[in-house]
């Protein structure tokens, strides 16, 4: 059975950087699978944020490439996301997205519960 | 800037039929560009229906089917039930720098 949990603070402040991390279980990140990020302001559409494949390769929305990062600990079983300079529109619920295929062709199949960030002051 | 575009709302009986479509700003869309379709129902967590334009996964019904239509990514839903009331979105897959985009969704209403 295929999990993923995210984890991080539910507030954050303005200017402040938010990490979250995503456990996963049931798979592993090896060769055709990725993990990603994705997350939803509240009563807004979904947003693609990023994703990291099985060799590390790292791909990133174009309007928030600067301001993120992505990483894994594959022994951890683990995925982060960093993004900097967190402003109150980036208030959203981040999920975490287990995407198996080889690069274009991921099904976004599982997906975590999710997990509140508030940016305020 | 490339925008992903879906019909903001549709309103299907139940039983009927009903597609929705995913259009992208660039052009065509393409199995290149391999679709994924998924539900949302309200205060839930997304559910993967379709990918690679037209495969299913395990648990989607047969009644929802992924296709391309006139340029677009369409997901079809035939002899609709009250449950498959929920929010839809399509992503599709730019490569190169713009790689994954959403679209803003469809809200469909069975009534």
């Amino acid at each position: 059975q295929i999990t993923l949990k995210e984890s991080g603070p539910t507030l954050v402040k303005p200017t402040q950087t938010l990490t979250l991390t995503c456990t996963f279980s049931g798979f592993s990140l090896t060769t055709g699978v990725g993990v990603g990020w994705i997350r939803q302001p509240p009563g807004k559409a979904l947003e693609w944020l990023a994703l990291i494949f099985w060799d590390a390769d790292q791909r990133y929305s174009p309007a928030l490439k600067s301001r993120l990062t992505i990483t894994k600990n594959t022994s951890k079983s683990q995925v982060v996301l960093t993004m900097t300079n967190m402003d109150p529109v980036d208030t959203a619920t981040y999920f975490c997205v287990y995407s198996p295929g080889y690069y274009g062709s991921g099904s976004w199949k599982h997906w975590g519960q999710g997990t509140l960030v508030t940016v305020s002051s | 800037q490339t925008v992903v575009t879906q019909e903001p709302s549709l309103t299907v009986s139940p039983g009927g039929t009903v597609t929705l479509t995913c259009a992208s700003s660039t052009g065509a869309v393409t199995s290149g560009f391999s679709p994924n379709w998924f539900q949302q129902k309200p205060g839930q967590t997304p559910r993967a229906l379709i990918y690679s334009t037209s495969n299913r996964h395990s648990w989607t019904p047969a009644r929802f089917t992924g296709s391309l239509l006139g340029g677009k990514a369409a997901l079809t839903l035939s002899g609709v039930q009250p449950e498959d009331e929920a929010d839809y979105y399509c992503l599709l897959y730019y490569g190169g720098a713009q790689n994954w985009v959403f679209g803003g969704g469809t809200k469909l209403t069975v009534l």
